[in-house]
């Protein structure tokens, strides 16, 4: 089993619209959650981190749910820029110093 | 800061040439990673350090190598290059492994390596 899986998508929404993403996570004593962002051809950036409280930056909206081990990204009044590949990070326990990123899911913003 | 920098960005090696994949950081991060990302794949760990002088491998290691003589550098080297190695390869530096909430990795611009 993965440690990390992903819809892969695409997600192809218009502007304005609100859009939500899954990742569930195969380790339950996984500690840390990330969303980082992937243009096309260029290397990840972080997006943000996934509290266990969940978190809100802006339109963006990370939630943590250990019961069902899965970390959600939810996108409000989408714009043309948030047309990107959406990964989603998780490390394992300590000592373990390896994050383990999803497939992706690619996001396209339609005018 | 120039941050993280790889070199090449390009290269076609031939079946069974090797060749050294750059990488270098200037934010004194302790920890620094190798890895590829497949058309349409999400990135799988090669090797990874916790400091200079140490080492260890990551989901696939097979057919690279690797050395941390330095703090900044964190080369990869390929030996007899196969079509299977045909990937972008990023490396990526953190501060610390833990705690690991505060994290972030910052990747470098990536390298395209095709294998003929």
């Amino acid at each position: 089993r993965k440690e990390v899986e992903q819809d892969p998508g695409p997600f192809n929404v218009p502007e304005g619209a609100t859009v939500a993403f899954n990742c569930t996570y195969s380790n339950s004593a996984s500690q840390s959650f990330f969303w980082y962002r992937q243009d096309c051809r260029k290397e990840p950036k972080l997006l943000m981190s996934v509290y266990s409280s969940g978190n809100e930056d802006g339109r963006f909206t990370a939630q943590l749910n250990r019961a069902s081990q899965y970390i959600s990204l939810l996108i409000r009044d989408s714009k043309l820029s948030d047309s990107a590949t959406y990964l989603c990070v998780v490390i394992p326990t300590p000592p373990r110093n390896q994050f383990y990123f999803g497939t992706g899911t690619s996001l396209t913003v339609i005018p | 800061n120039a941050g993280v920098t790889q070199t090449p960005k390009f290269r076609i090696l031939k079946i069974g040439q090797s060749m050294t994949l750059q990488c270098a950081q200037d934010m004194n991060h302790n920890y620094m990673y190798w890895y590829r990302q497949d058309p349409g794949m999400g990135l799988k760990l090669i090797y990874y350090s916790v400091g200079a002088g140490i080492t260890d491998k990551g989901e696939v290691p097979n057919g690279y190598n690797v050395s941390r003589s330095t703090t900044e550098d964190f080369p990869l080297r390929l030996e007899l290059a196969a079509p299977s190695q045909t990937s972008v390869y990023f490396c990526a530096s953190s501060h610390e492994g833990f705690p690991s909430s505060y994290n972030e990795q910052f990747f470098g611009p990536g390298t395209r390596l095709t294998v003929l």
